[in-house]
């Protein structure tokens, strides 16, 4: 079965720099989230849209921005990336706009900033 | 804001044990999920518990959840090395959103 794909897996940047990453939910799936888990700590959760209209707001940075387009993709840009960025970037994909239901999670994106 | 916390933080067992790991929370949910992490690696989903339901079982998996408590426990039958991970717990509002992990159990089956 199609899974949630991510890209790129791995990303390395320099501080100050620019970063986007990729998602691409399963079919049919209508919602999508980012997380953020940091070096042995818990998945933080970012933000998420459905319908490509956000549906909420985490603990995302104001220099974070992200979209769902038309084929319910989504990117997350990055911009001054600081090294506290560092991170690995996981985007779930779930049907329905909320929490309600199962999210099915991306292998990530592991960002390192140097 | 709620918040899901994993107790233990850490869990060692031998292969064939049973391993139990806690997950208690702060506010109203609709929902508990628990997640399994390999090191480093994507989150696999293992079960979806809602708050009108007080067990489910999947496989060798079985989760309770106390709502009055707000609390709930991932049982995990017949360890294998192979369950080696982390375990985390999830819990989405009533309103399905502030989907909030808490910080984990790492367990550890020995062979």
């Amino acid at each position: 079965a199609a899974g949630v794909i991510q890209s790129p897996r791995h990303l390395i940047k320099e501080k100050r720099e620019t970063a986007t990453l990729k998602c691409y939910p399963i079919p049919r799936h209508d919602t999508v989230y980012w997380y953020q888990q940091g070096p042995g700590q818990d998945p933080q959760f970012l933000i998420s849209f459905y319908e490509k209209m956000q549906s909420d707001k985490g603990s995302i940075p104001d220099r974070f921005s992200a979209q769902q387009f038309s084929d319910y993709h989504s990117e997350l840009n990055m911009s001054s990336l600081e090294l506290g960025d560092s991170a690995l970037y996981f985007c779930a994909s779930s049907v329905g706009g909320s929490s309600y239901n199962e999210q099915f999670f991306g292998p990530g994106t592991r960002l390192t900033v140097l | 804001s709620q918040q899901g916390e994993e107790d233990p933080q850490a869990l060692s067992i031998q292969e064939g044990e049973n391993a139990t790991m806690n997950c208690s929370y702060k506010t109203s949910i609709n929902n508990l999920q628990w997640y399994r992490q390999n090191s480093g690696r994507g989150l696999v989903h293992l079960i979806l518990i809602r708050s009108n339901e007080r067990e489910k079982h999947s496989g060798r998996l079985r989760v309770t959840l106390d709502t009055s408590k707000k609390s709930s426990s991932l049982l995990i039958t017949a360890s294998r090395a192979a369950d080696t991970a982390s375990y985390f717990c999830a819990t989405g509002d009533n309103y399905g959103q502030n989907f909030v992990f808490g910080p984990g159990t790492r367990l550890s089956v020995l062979p």
